[in-house]
This record gives structure tokens, sequence and C-alpha cells, in this order.
């Protein structure tokens, strides 16, 4: 059992450019999730999916565009890379939003942008 | 205000002994979560341990257990026996209400296990 997945793991990126990161769950969780943690700090929710074709902005969503074609994928756009974005991100799904249900965090990308 | 604050910027604490990783919250909800996630070295967050509100008895998993004091608006982390592989940096969060989509996480305590 994978649960989430994210790829690449480390990307380097000049500004200006674009890139996708990639997030598949195989748990088939309706709920997923995209947080950025930047150095020395905790997690901050960027967007959010409650099932598929359905998305919202969370707390950081400026920079960045989701989409959610499947249940398993989530993918992570970011237009016109800024130095700002540098950061660690993180997918996450659940099954619910309800209490006590956990979101399940899949291993990070490492996002470098010069 | 900060949802979670977690005041320990770092932790030592010598292999087998007991240690407590604080974090108090801000809410005014009274349904809510906390959750104590782990993220060693490698990266990846792993939970750990969860606590909602209107549980009576305080949560346990393992060597890992939750003093929460809801008047103190408190769910410090109480790792017992501690190994060196629990060196690695603990985030406490929480979520609140019903059907709430967001985890606030605290800035997190990086626990150093000396042998």
């Amino acid at each position: 059992n994978a649960g989430v997945t994210q790829t690449p793991k480390f990307r380097i990126l000049k500004i200006g450019q674009s890139m996708t990161l990639q997030c598949t769950q195989d748990m088939n969780h309706n709920y997923m999730y995209w947080y950025r943690q930047d150095p020395g700090m905790g997690l901050k929710l960027i967007y959010y999916s409650v099932g598929a074709g359905i998305t919202d902005k969370g707390e950081v969503p400026n920079g960045y565009n989701v989409s959610r074609s499947t249940t398993e994928d989530f993918p992570l756009r970011l237009e016109l890379a800024a130095p700002s974005q540098t950061s660690v991100y993180f997918c996450a799904s659940s099954s619910s939003l309800w209490l006590p249900d956990t979101q399940y965090f899949g291993p990070g990308t490492r996002l470098t942008v010069l | 205000a900060q949802k979670i604050t977690q005041t320990q910027p770092g932790m030592f604490v010598q292999e087998k002994e007991a240690v407590t990783l604080d974090c108090t919250y801000d809410t005014s909800d009274q349904s809510y979560g906390l959750f104590w996630y782990k993220q060693p070295s490698s990266g990846e967050m792993i939970f750990l341990i969860y606590q909602g509100s209107y549980d009576e008895q305080n949560a346990t998993e393992g060597r890992y257990s939750l003093n929460f004091q809801k008047a103190r608006k408190s769910a410090n982390l109480v790792i017992s026996a501690s190994q060196l592989g629990d060196s690695a940096m603990y985030f406490c969060a929480m979520r609140e209400g019903a059907g709430a989509n967001n985890l606030f996480f605290g800035t997190g305590t990086r626990l150093t296990v000396i042998p």
C-alpha cells in the first residue's frame, strides 16, 4: 500500500519557470490537500479538494493552481515561479473532513527557485 | 493570534527517559481535534496521535501519550522510554469544528535523544 506519493522529490527552478508537482493516493480518499512548509515553520494550506472536479483555496493560494480530474490525483501547478515559492510541498489525503479523520501525508517535494 | 503555539524550539532527552513536548492552542469552537506529527530528517510527516475535544480520557498510542488539559488549552505530547529513533521534529496541529478542511500547525519542536 503506497499511500500518498509525490513526484519529484527535489526540483530547482529558475524565476519565471513553471512546473507541476504530482500527487497520487491509492487509499480512495475523497479529500486531498496541498501544504507548503517554509524553513523553521509549520505547514500552511495552499489548496484542497473534496472530490473530483471540486477544489478550493486554503490560506496561501496565490501563485498556485490545482485541478482534480480523478479521485487519485491532485496536481499542483506553479506558474511564473518566484523565490518566495522556495519551500517543501506536502500533499495529503483523508477519507473525510470530519474528526477524528487524520490527514496522511506524502513524502514531500523540496523546491528551490533561483 | 496563533492557533497553535509550541514554545520549545529544541529539546534534549537522555535515551530511555521520558520527555514532554508542549503545545497550547487557541480556538473558540467546542468541537476540535488535536494531532501530533513526527517529521524525521528524511522529511516525511508521520501521524502519531489524536485527541478529540470531547474525549474524556487522554489519548495513548504505544509510547506516545497526550496530556490533554482542556481548561488550559494545552495538549502536550509525552514520549516514554525515548529511543534514538525518536530524534526528529514534532509538530502539534489542530482542526476546528465539523467539516473543517484546514490543519493548523505549530512551528515544531526539534527533539534530540542523547545516547
